[in-house]
This record gives structure tokens, C-alpha cells and sequence, in this order.
């Protein structure tokens, strides 16, 4: 049972441009967390979906952030017109149930130059 | 506001040696305690997870402890080896809700030969 898939390991960005990271969780989870870790922090909840639904996106950014998870295919988190403080290591999560151990990918890297 | 704090922020131990790291933690009402360790550039992995029940959690070489009381966990790292340099979260759940957990900073463990 392979773990959870993050894609691209890294992504390097310009100011202005798109970036779009992948999230492919555990066989039989349906619960999807994403979280952002700044360099030197902790891990910050941005968002928690199931399929085709998002429950809590109370730690995302308003603005040119955006999640979804849908009935096929990897939860994608997609961040519009990045600035260079939207640079971070970006964890996913996907647990069986919200009450469930979370069972962590391995991240993406994004670098905004 | 839920917050864990973590210390130290950083240790080195010798190969063999035992080493405790603290967690104190802030959020109410409070359902369990989780102890990941994140190797560098990887994902956090769950070592051991508490309720408000549980007093103590072993798991190899890793024990953790809670005082629900004072609102402390530790974790205990004993006849440490190389393998053991990372950092250890310490994660606090308010009411079993995934989206819900608070983070602290980590510890950063650095075990030399």
C-alpha cells in the first residue's frame, strides 16, 4: 500500500505565475488535510477536504489560494500569482477518518524567485 | 488561544546517549496528544498518540508521557542512535477533529558518533 504522493517534490516559481501541487492520498482515505511549514516553523492547518467537498478552510489565505479534491484524480492545492512569502514546504495528510492518525506525504518545496 | 510550546528548540546527544524532549501545551478541550518525528526534507511520522486517559506510550525506543494535569507531555529517546536525528513534533488535538490539531515548533535532534 504505497503512502501518500506528493508532486513535484520541488517547484520553483516566478513572482506572478501559478503553481499547482498534487496530493495523492492513501488507498481507502478520503480525507485530505493540506498544511504549509515556513522555514524554521511548525506546520500550519490550510485546508481539510473530503471528496468533492471542502469541510474547513479556515487556514487558507482568502486570496489566490485554492483547493480541491474530486471524485477522481489527487487533491490539488493551487496558489495564483505567487509572491516570494508563498514559499514554503507544503505537506498533505490523508486519514481514513477525521479521527484517524494522519499519515503525511512527503511535501513539495515551493521556491518563488 | 490553543497553542504547544516545545523545548529545547534544538539538541545534540551523543550516539547511546538518552534524551528527553518537553511539551507544553495550552489547548482546551483537549482529546489527544500525537508524537511525530520528520526526518529532513520528509514528511512527518506518527510515533506515538495519547488520550487524556494515558499516562505513558512506548514504541521501540520511544516512550512518551502526559500529565493531563499540568497540561505536559515528554518524550524520552533512549540509547539514541544516528537514525534519530530530526525533529520531533509535539501535536495536540482539542476535540479528535483532524483539522483541528495545533503544532509545535519541534525539536530538532542532532545525534553525533
Amino acid at each position: 500500500n504505497a503512502g501518500v504522493m506528493q508532486n513535484p517534490r520541488h517547484l520553483v516559481r516566478r513572482r506572478g505565475q501559478e503553481a499547482r501541487l498534487r496530493c495523492s492520498p492513501m488507498k481507502g482515505h478520503s480525507h485530505v488535510y493540506w498544511y504549509r511549514q515556513l522555514p524554521e516553523e511548525g506546520l500550519k492547518f490550510m485546508v481539510y477536504l473530503q471528496k468533492e467537498n471542502i469541510i474547513d478552510e479556515s487556514g487558507m489565505p482568502k486570496e489566490r489560494f485554492s483547493a480541491e479534491f474530486p471524485k477522481e484524480g489527487p487533491s490539488i492545492l493551487r496558489i495564483q500569482q505567487v509572491v516570494r512569502g508563498d514559499s514554503a514546504a507544503y505537506f498533505c495528510a490523508s486519514s481514513p477518518a477525521i479521527q484517524e492518525t494522519q499519515y503525511f506525504g512527503p511535501g513539495t518545496r515551493l521556491l518563488v524567485l | 488561544k490553543n497553542q504547544v510550546e516545545q523545548s529545547p528548540q534544538s539538541l545534540i546527544i551523543l550516539e547511546g546517549k538518552n534524551c528527553t524532549l518537553q511539551c507544553n501545551y495550552t489547548v482546551s478541550p483537549f482529546s489527544n496528544l500525537r508524537w511525530y518525528k520528520q526526518d529532513t526534507g520528509r514528511g512527518p511520522v506518527s510515533l506515538t498518540i495519547m488520550t487524556f486517559s494515558e499516562n505513558t506510550k512506548s514504541n521501540g525506543r520511544y516512550t512518551a508521557t502526559l500529565d493531563a494535569d499540568t497540561k505536559q507531555s515528554s518524550l524520552h529517546i533512549t540509547a539514541s542512535q544516528l537514525s534519530d536525528s530530526a525533529s520531533y513534533i509535539c501535536v495536540v488535538s482539542p476535540n479528535n477533529a483532524g483539522n483541528m490539531l495545533t503544532f509545535g515548533g519541534g525539536t530538532r535532534l542532532m545525534v553525533k558518533p
